[in-house]
This record gives C-alpha cells, sequence and structure tokens, in this order.
C-alpha cells in the first residue's frame, strides 16, 4: 500500500537554481498539501489543493509554488532556491475524514 | 503565535512509566489529532477526536478532548521503546480540512 510517494527522497541543490518535488498517491484523495519541517517550528504549511488545478497558499508561501494537473499528482516548484529553504518536505493527502497520510518526505539541502 | 502549544517539548522516560504530553490552545477546534512520526519517515495518524469531552482508547494509549474543545491529552501507560518518536497535535477549526500543527513532544523510552 504505497499511499503516498515523494520524490527525490533526498536532493542536494545549488542557490539560485529550480527545484521540483513530486508528490504521488494512490489514494484518490481530494485534498492535498505540501508541508515543510524544521527544527523549533514544527510542521508549516507551504500550499494545498483542494482538487485538480484548485490551489492556495499557506502560512510560508513566499518562493514557493505548486501544481496539480491530476488528482494523483502534486508538484512542488521551488523556483530560484535558497538557503533558506533547506528543510524536509512532506506532502500529505486527504479524504475529508479528518485524517491525513503522509509520504516519507523529501530532505533537500541548499548550498 | 503557536496556535497549538505541546508540552512537554521533550520526555526521557524508562520502559514500564506512565506518561501524559499536552496539547494546549485559546481556540476551539472542530476536531483535533494525534500523529507519531518515526526518525526519517512521515506523520502517522493515531486518532481523531471531534466531540467536547470525548476519551478514546487505542492499546496502552488513551486520548482526551477537552470539554471546551481547545485542548488535548495523550496518556501512555507502561511505556516501552517502540513507543519513542515525536508526538504531534494538530487540530482543525470551522470544518475546514487544513490542519495546524503543534511543534511536537520528542518522547524517549529507555529499555
Amino acid at each position: 500500500d504505497a499511499g503516498i510517494t515523494q520524490s527525490p527522497r533526498h536532493k542536494v541543490t545549488e542557490t539560485g537554481t529550480p527545484v521540483t518535488l513530486r508528490c504521488h498517491q494512490t489514494e484518490n484523495h481530494r485534498y492535498m498539501y505540501w508541508y515543510r519541517q524544521d527544527p523549533g517550528h514544527g510542521l508549516r504549511l507551504i500550499h494545498y489543493s483542494y482538487g485538480v488545478k484548485d490551489t492556495d497558499k499557506g502560512e510560508v508561501s513566499d518562493g514557493y509554488s505548486v501544481s496539480r494537473s491530476k488528482t494523483e499528482d502534486f508538484l512542488l516548484t521551488l523556483e530560484s532556491a535558497t538557503s533558506s529553504q533547506t528543510s524536509v518536505y512532506f506532502c500529505a493527502a486527504s479524504g475529508g475524514d479528518y485524517g491525513y497520510t503522509f509520504g516519507s518526505g523529501t530532505r533537500l539541502t541548499v548550498v | 503565535t503557536q496556535l497549538l502549544e505541546q508540552s512537554p517539548q521533550f520526555l526521557s522516560i524508562q520502559e514500564g512509566e506512565n506518561l501524559t504530553v499536552y496539547c494546549n490552545s485559546s481556540s476551539v477546534f472542530s476536531s483535533l489529532q494525534w500523529y507519531r512520526q518515526e526518525p526519517g519517515e512521515g506523520p502517522v495518524l493515531l486518532v481523531t477526536v471531534v466531540t467536547g469531552g470525548e476519551v478514546k482508547k487505542l492499546k496502552r494509549l488513551t486520548f482526551q478532548f477537552g470539554d471546551a474543545r481547545k485542548d488535548s491529552s495523550l496518556h501512555i501507560t507502561a511505556a516501552q521503546p517502540g513507543d519513542t518518536g515525536l508526538y504531534l497535535c494538530a487540530g482543525s477549526q470551522g470544518g475546514s480540512e487544513k490542519l495546524v500543527f503543534g511543534k511536537g513532544t520528542k518522547l524517549t523510552v529507555n529499555p
């Protein structure tokens, strides 16, 4: 039961380069989310989607964009990576029953 | 301002001991969830509580939602090393699908 698959699991990139993180779900859930997790800050919502082509900003959306062209895929793009975007990124999905299913995360390092 | 405050931030106990972790807010939540996260993995849903005063038991774990739906607690009886992890509470407001997360309690159970 793959549930939520994130790729890549680890990435090192240089400052100023674009980066795209991928999230794929097999649950057919309507809602999908991107969070970042940092020491001292916990999980913070970057962007979320409530359907195909329907997305909205979370509390830390600056420097990030998202796209959802299919129910199962939710992409997070860092247009020009900065060191402050070094973090662990989690994708999650929910079907409206209050519970989230999370992926295993992507550890991104911007050097 | 952190909407959900978790305490303690860190907890290290011996196998067999009991413990309680807390999740507090000045805001009302329509539902509260508890997740456990292990290193290198995403959070996994343990329970959802939706009714003020509700108590749910999951083997040795007991979850309570405050009468006013502003706080919750997680009690673990006879802790085991397998209970080690980061415990996160998360709440939704006004029926929204979006969750706000606390910063977590890092629990270590020593053999």
